[in-house]
């Protein structure tokens, strides 16, 4: 199985600050590479897919690079509705590997 | 506009039988692949498995192999995950979500199904 490494696990910002959560593959996994927003108690949000590509009627401020197996996952300004847990997620191979998530909260 | 209704939550005790569902609406049932995902109590995603509608070709991460059943049912656009003894170890949240003809992310997802195994 492909291993999906975060971090940091958890991270405390303050409104208007850039925000950056990485993600590292065990192996190449291309730009086969997707972004999820959980809010507290709500089902996942798929915010950028294929790495950097950003879903439809998502906020500009959400962006996402990286090839290989480095990737970065960027909000350029913080926002309070941005309290969530973000998670990285590959599609290289089977099985399916969500990384262990990044918990987003507001300095 | 897709959508995903799962059904509702269910209180079980070990050893019991479930089946869990998935009904969609908005878009070919049959033209798009949809996975399941499991999240313990406090935990992180894990990904299930996927079917595809359309010839009902199902592919399960080796954690669930065995464990679990996924299936569905093209008559009623309806996808199902179903447990014949469960565990305390299967109390999660289980989200449905559609996944892209290349089985590569998942977007929308279901409102989420709680399971409570406990005797």
């Amino acid at each position: 199985d492909i291993q999906m490494t975060q971090s940091p696990s958890s991270l405390s910002a303050s409104v208007g600050d850039r925000v950056t959560i990485t993600c590292q593959a065990s192996q190449d996994i291309s730009n086969y590479l997707n972004w999820y927003q959980q809010k507290p108690g709500k089902a996942p949000k798929l915010l950028i897919y294929d790495a950097s590509n950003l879903q439809t009627g998502v906020p500009s401020r959400f962006s996402g690079s990286g090839s290989g197996t480095d990737f970065t996952f960027t909000i350029s300004s913080l926002q309070p509705e941005d309290i969530a847990t973000y998670y990285c997620q590959q599609y290289d191979n089977l099985p399916l590997t969500f990384g262990q998530g990044t918990k987003l909260e507001i300095k | 506009e897709v959508q995903l209704v799962q059904s509702g939550a269910e209180v079980k005790k070990p050893g019991e039988s479930l089946k869990i569902s998935c009904k969609v609406s908005g878009y070919s049932f049959t033209s798009y692949w949809i996975g399941w995902v499991r999240q313990m109590p406090g935990k992180g995603l894990e990904w299930m498995g996927i079917i595809y509608p359309g010839d009902s070709d199902t592919r399960y991460s080796p954690s669930f192999q065995g464990q679990v059943t996924i299936s569905a049912d093209k008559s009623i656009s309806t996808a199902y995950l179903q447990w014949s003894s469960l565990k305390a170890s299967d109390t999660a949240m289980y989200y449905c979500a559609r996944s892209s003809e290349q089985a590569n992310w998942f977007d929308p997802w279901g409102q989420g199904t709680l399971v409570t195994v406990s005797s």
